[in-house]
């Protein structure tokens, strides 16, 4: 079975600063990862995926993960944020023929001014 | 425009009372599927549906139903809501065939069981 463990429950900011949401995952094959954000009041919204090939990955809004197979990590990072961003994260896994995705508990980012 | 609609986005009912939040997505997926959200334990299937007439238990199936009549419709029954049940739910489909595995959600619906 496969888990995901996000290790902040809050991560506070300034704008314009740097930041960098932590996500591990546990499986014994092969996983497609996914982050999705939650603005308030709203659906989820794909932000990146990894599904093979490089191990850095662009999505929407500025942001990029990095797929690290060693560490079992899927950590997601922008170097410059804007309050815009205030939002819920959250980080998925799932493995190939799953009829699932396997969501982390979230990350709540707040900008501050 | 491509979308996956739930109605109604929010509900607040008394424990007992039967009711159906319904899900329509109108993109053809085969793959739809039910999630209820909880703080600190982020989003949880209930139910999965892998086309018309197939549909299984996911991690929380408890207290709920599904039927998979039509393609873009899965509904989501609770026929005798408890407290406990009170949850953002969200449902979800993805095309069946193809690599990407993304999923599409819809909007939620905030349930409210007293």
């Amino acid at each position: 079975a496969q888990s995901v463990t996000q290790l902040d429950s809050q991560v506070p900011v300034f704008e314009e600063a740097p930041v960098e949401l932590r996500c591990n995952y546990s499986s014994s094959v092969s996983v497609y990862l996914f982050w999705y954000v939650q603005y308030p009041n709203q659906g989820l919204q794909l932000l990146l995926k990894y599904l093979s090939g490089s191990t850095l990955v662009k999505g929407i809004n500025g942001f990029e993960a990095e797929f690290n197979k060693s560490q079992t990590s899927f950590h997601l990072r922008k170097p410059s944020v804007h309050i815009s961003d205030t939002a819920e994260y959250f980080c998925a896994v799932s493995v190939r023929r799953a009829q699932k995705l396997v969501f982390g508990q979230g990350t709540r980012l707040t900008i501050n001014p | 425009e491509a979308q996956v609609t739930q109605n109604p986005r929010y509900l607040i009912t008394v424990t007992g009372k039967k009711l159906t939040v319904t899900c329509s997505q109108n993109m053809n997926h085969e793959y739809m599927s039910w999630y209820r959200q909880d703080p600190g334990l982020g989003l949880r299937q209930i139910y999965y549906s892998m086309n018309v007439e197939v549909t299984d238990k996911g991690d929380v199936p408890e207290g709920y139903k599904v039927s998979r009549k039509e393609k873009r419709n899965f509904p989501l029954i609770l026929e005798s809501p408890s407290p406990n049940q009170t949850s953002l739910y969200f449902c979800a489909s993805r095309p069946f065939s193809g690599s990407s595995y993304e999923q599409y959600f819809g909007p939620g619906t905030r349930l409210t069981v007293t």
